[in-house]
């Protein structure tokens, strides 16, 4: 199957700090990425849709300012939570789809960020 | 509203036996259906692929089912690993597969 990358697994910053997280799709280009997240024992919460060359679509609810999505190629999208707080502390995972076939979403390894 | 709910929240189960995992949906328009594993700390794995027509497919030990008319998936785990345990989760493709409602998962710890 397609394999999508996620870097880095896990990072630990300070409050007030920006972070940013990648998202790789190694085989194949995405057009479109999507970016969750999960609280413990939770579900996936979809938080934003990543458009190559354009916007991304924000979630109701999702602060577009804090959670900065870039989308600059057909195989890179980037997450960058700005200005961390200990309460954006949770494990993000990106996904991506093939080309023309909506059927699988294949997700990145996830990234667990603790703001201390 | 679309939604997906599964059965039970949490299990734990000796080591080689077996068990069943429910997924039931309110879902439309309806395209594909796939159970996913999770892992702690990682990110979702596809185990299998449910379409409208299908009933039944296997996946080595996993074995998915689906009754469209009610609504309803399982997915059944035949002689269970150690590293079953994990976090399995229902995801339910609208819209032509543009949208997916996730369950709430189904938290699965295989004791020895």
């Amino acid at each position: 199957g397609a394999v999508v990358s996620q870097h880095p697994s896990r990072v630990i910053c300070k409050s007030g700090t920006s972070v940013k997280i990648e998202c790789r799709s190694l085989d194949f280009q995405a057009t479109t990425m999507f970016w969750y997240r999960q609280f413990p024992k939770q579900s996936l919460m979809l938080m934003a849709t990543s458009n190559e060359g354009s916007k991304a679509t924000y979630e109701q609810g999702v602060e577009k300012d804090k959670f900065l999505i870039n989308h600059a190629s057909l195989t890179l999208s980037t997450l960058t939570v700005t200005s961390a707080h200990p309460e954006d502390s949770s494990f993000y995972i990106c996904s991506a789809r093939l080309p023309l076939k909506n059927t699988e979403a294949f997700f990145g390894q996830g990234t667990r960020l603790t703001v201390v | 509203k679309n939604q997906v709910e599964q059965s039970p929240q949490s299990l734990i189960i000796l080591e080689g036996k077996n068990c069943t995992l429910q997924c039931n949906y309110t879902v439309s328009p309806f395209s594909n259906l796939r159970w996913y594993k999770q892992d702690t700390g990682r990110g979702p794995v596809s185990l299998t692929i449910m379409t409208f027509s299908e009933n039944t497919k296997s996946n080595g030990r996993y074995t998915a089912t689906l009754d469209a008319d009610t609504k309803q998936s399982s997915l059944h785990i035949t002689a269970s690993q150690l590293s079953d345990s994990a976090s399995y989760i229902c995801v339910v493709f609208t819209g032509g597969g543009n949208k997916l409602t996730f369950g709430t998962g189904t938290q699965l710890k295989v004791e020895l």
